[in-house]
């Protein structure tokens, strides 16, 4: 089955300065890639989401790329701030368009932000 | 449109005992997916219900069932509860179709096994 493997366990960045996560997938069938947020006690919230038609996608000060090839995939979130303290996970499927499909998780990245 | 909603928010039950977790898919969604989450992990995938049928499963054993009703929400069943067992469980409802694929999570179940 799918692996996904997510790097830093834990990320520790002054706030103004941008933070990386990556993740690497096994299976080259996968097709859809989103990263959650997850603050203490709450549920994981889809912040955004790349297909493997497409490399690179922003929102404002997140963007996600994507390497088919290598197998990777990246958040990157400029000018961080403290509400952007949380755990973050990658995630992939492959999405057949029947429903969803079940999603593979990273083991998650602390992120802290420093004042 | 209200977001997918879980009950009960905690259980506490015994080692051996049955529980029933419950689940109302966003509205407009379809497919209802599950997961186990542990303290300090990632969630994992233990199966997804789309039109009321399983299509899907991860590696969890069949003492965790499931059901998915007409109106999209759903039940996760465990017998035989183990002390493992214990963690927090999210559902997740998403539209299907070519615009699918994004999966909405509940707040969770944090369920206790003693």
């Amino acid at each position: 089955g799918e692996n996904v493997e997510q790097h830093p366990s834990t990320l520790s960045v002054q706030e103004g300065d941008s933070a990386v996560i990556k993740c690497t997938y096994s299976d080259s069938a996968s097709n859809y890639f989103p990263w959650y947020k997850q603050e203490l006690g709450k549920r994981p919230q889809l912040i955004i989401d790349i297909r493997s038609n497409v490399g690179e996608k922003k929102d404002q000060r997140i963007a996600v790329t994507l390497n088919k090839t290598a197998k990777h995939f990246s958040l990157h979130i400029t000018e961080t701030q403290p509400e952007d303290s949380a755990v973050y996970f990658c995630a992939s499927t492959l999405y057949s368009g029947g429903g969803a499909d079940g999603l593979t998780f990273g083991k998650g990245t602390h992120l802290i932000i420093q004042p | 449109e209200t977001g997918v909603t879980q009950s009960p928010t905690h259980l506490i039950k015994t080692r051996g005992q049955q529980v029933t977790l419950r689940c109302s898919s966003q509205s407009g969604h379809n497919t209802v997916s599950w997961y186990q989450q542990a303290l300090g992990q990632g969630p994992q995938f233990i199966f997804q219900y789309y039109r009321e049928e399983e299509n899907g499963r991860g590696n969890f054993p069949p003492r965790f069932s499931g059901l998915q009703f007409p109106n999209y929400s759903s039940e996760l069943n465990v017998n035989a509860l183990e002390l493992d067992d214990s963690a927090l469980y999210l559902c997740a409802s998403s539209p299907g179709g070519l615009a699918g694929g994004e999966q909405f999570f509940g707040p969770g179940t944090r369920l206790t096994v003693l």
